[in-house]
């Protein structure tokens, strides 16, 4: 069965390092998102990305944050300077349509020291 | 905007009996979906079961059904023959119907545990 994939699992960094995480949607998929989980807590939206441009944003999506499908297979988050708070698990998800069922990846816990 | 409120924080069951967990949501929204995901031990986000808010009828998956109450704005989860593996958190989340605005909203979950 197909499912979303993400590389790295874990990725530690030094504040205010630039990361990117990457993920790998589902083949047939169009549309693409991005989700964080601070430990604890609720998973919230960051992005939705379709045809590639962004649909849809969250409040915490701020200039920090750019995504991107550099290839026609990955899609990837770019956290450009990064600060403490956002150490998280950030989950990747694909859907073939919208609205539709998302389908998630493992998630890359980033530990920002 | 959207809320979902899940207002167990825990729940405990032996194996094999039958749990409810709730959710409930608020919107303006007339047309949406609702989900439950999983989420064990390994953090992975896993589809449970999805609900249409235009279908009166409640999803059923295997041993996981909903009783989805539009007018009340409530859908509440069950498990029935409850298995070790059910053991994880449980998030419900709330999707408009509308294309490119369909971010999901969660709740912030319960976290089930299945006692042998």
């Amino acid at each position: 069965e197909p499912e979303v994939t993400q590389t790295p699992s874990h990725q530690v960094t030094q504040m205010g390092q630039e990361v990117i995480l990457r993920c790998v949607p589902i083949s047939n998929h169009l549309y693409f998102y991005w989700y964080r989980q601070i430990l604890g807590q609720k998973v919230e939206f960051l992005v939705s990305f379709y045809n590639n441009e962004i649909s849809e944003k969250s409040e915490i999506f701020d200039d920090q944050f750019s995504v991107e499908r550099p290839d026609g297979s990955n899609f990837t988050l770019k956290i450009r300077s990064t600060k403490l708070e956002d150490s998280a698990m950030y989950f990747c998800a694909s859907g073939q349509g919208s609205p539709d069922t998302q389908y998630f990846g493992p998630g890359t816990r980033l530990t920002v020291l | 905007a959207q809320t979902v409120t899940q207002s167990q924080p825990e729940m405990s069951v032996q194996e094999a009996e039958t749990v409810t967990l709730s959710c409930t949501y608020d919107t303006s929204e007339n047309n949406y979906y609702l989900f439950w995901y999983k989420q064990p031990p390994s953090r992975q986000m896993i589809l449970v079961i999805r609900q249409e808010a235009y279908k009166q009828q409640n999803a059923t998956e295997n041993r996981f059904s909903v009783n989805f109450q539009k007018a009340a704005k409530s859908f509440s989860l069950k498990i029935s023959d409850s298995q070790l593996g059910d053991t994880a958190m449980y998030f419900c989340a709330f999707m408009k119907h509308e294309i490119g605005a369909d971010g999901l909203t969660f709740g912030k979950g319960t976290h089930l545990i299945i006692q042998p």
